[in-house]
């Protein structure tokens, strides 16, 4: 069965620190997908990456950076120099892949960013 | 495009009583979910279709129906409701894409349902 974990249940920081989202995962899938999704207290939820199981090749977008490592099995995300607007509910994901609709969620990481 | 709507947006019920939430897409989207959302719990997947006819149970199916009548809507029914499932409903929709190329495979939600059962 799949399972994501998402160790930090709350994170409080001051404005322009660096903060890293720690996220692992379980799955008997040799190719599968990771997700990153972000939900501010608004709560809608907004994608912000998608890994193939087969690309371990770190990505930046931004302030945003997403570290895959298969070995570990952990996809975290590091937002740097962080500000106000980050503060939100992070979660990790998982699917088959090829099978978008069946999302597997950790339970999340509230981000809070102190001025 | 209007990208996956709900209706309505918020909701209140009494014990006992049916509703059906709507959810529509517009981007042609092969696949749609459901999935509640809990405090503590992260999202779980309730109901799940991959094409017009074509259902099938998640995790936390029990206590809701849903059919797929078109490729655009996809409604989830409550038919008798409990205060166990007060909780946000949010529905989503994928394009299938087997290269995993850009925009296919990855789930967009709509804005959410709020529930609360008296």
């Amino acid at each position: 069965a799949q399972k994501v974990t998402q160790a930090q249940t709350e994170i409080s920081v001051v404005e322009k620190e660096d903060v890293t989202l720690d996220c692992v995962y379980e799955t008997r899938d040799t190719t599968y997908y990771l997700f990153w999704y972000k939900q501010p207290p608004s709560g809608e939820l907004v994608f912000l990456i998608r890994r193939n199981s087969f690309d371990e090749q770190n990505e930046i977008s931004g302030r945003y950076s997403w570290n895959f490592q298969k070995s570990t099995s952990s996809f975290n995300f590091t937002i740097t120099a962080s500000q106000v607007v980050d503060s939100a509910v992070y979660f990790c994901a998982l699917s088959e892949w090829g099978g978008s609709e069946k999302l597997v969620f950790g339970k999340g990481t509230k981000l809070t960013v102190n001025p | 495009n209007a990208g996956v709507t709900q209706t309505p947006k918020f909701q209140v019920l009494k014990t006992g009583q049916s509703m059906t939430l709507q959810c529509a897409q517009d981007m042609n989207h092969e696949y749609m979910s459901w999935y509640r959302q809990d405090p503590g719990m992260g999202l779980r997947l309730i109901h799940y279709s991959v094409g017009a006819g074509i259902t099938d149970q998640g995790e936390v199916p029990n206590g809701y129906n849903v059919s797929r009548s078109t490729t655009e809507d996809f409604p989830l029914r409550l038919l008798s409701a409990a205060p166990s499932q007060t909780s946000v409903y949010f529905c989503a929709s994928s394009l299938l894409g087997a290269s995993g190329g850009q925009g296919t495979d990855t789930q967009y939600f709509g804005p959410g349902t709020r529930l609360t059962v008296l």
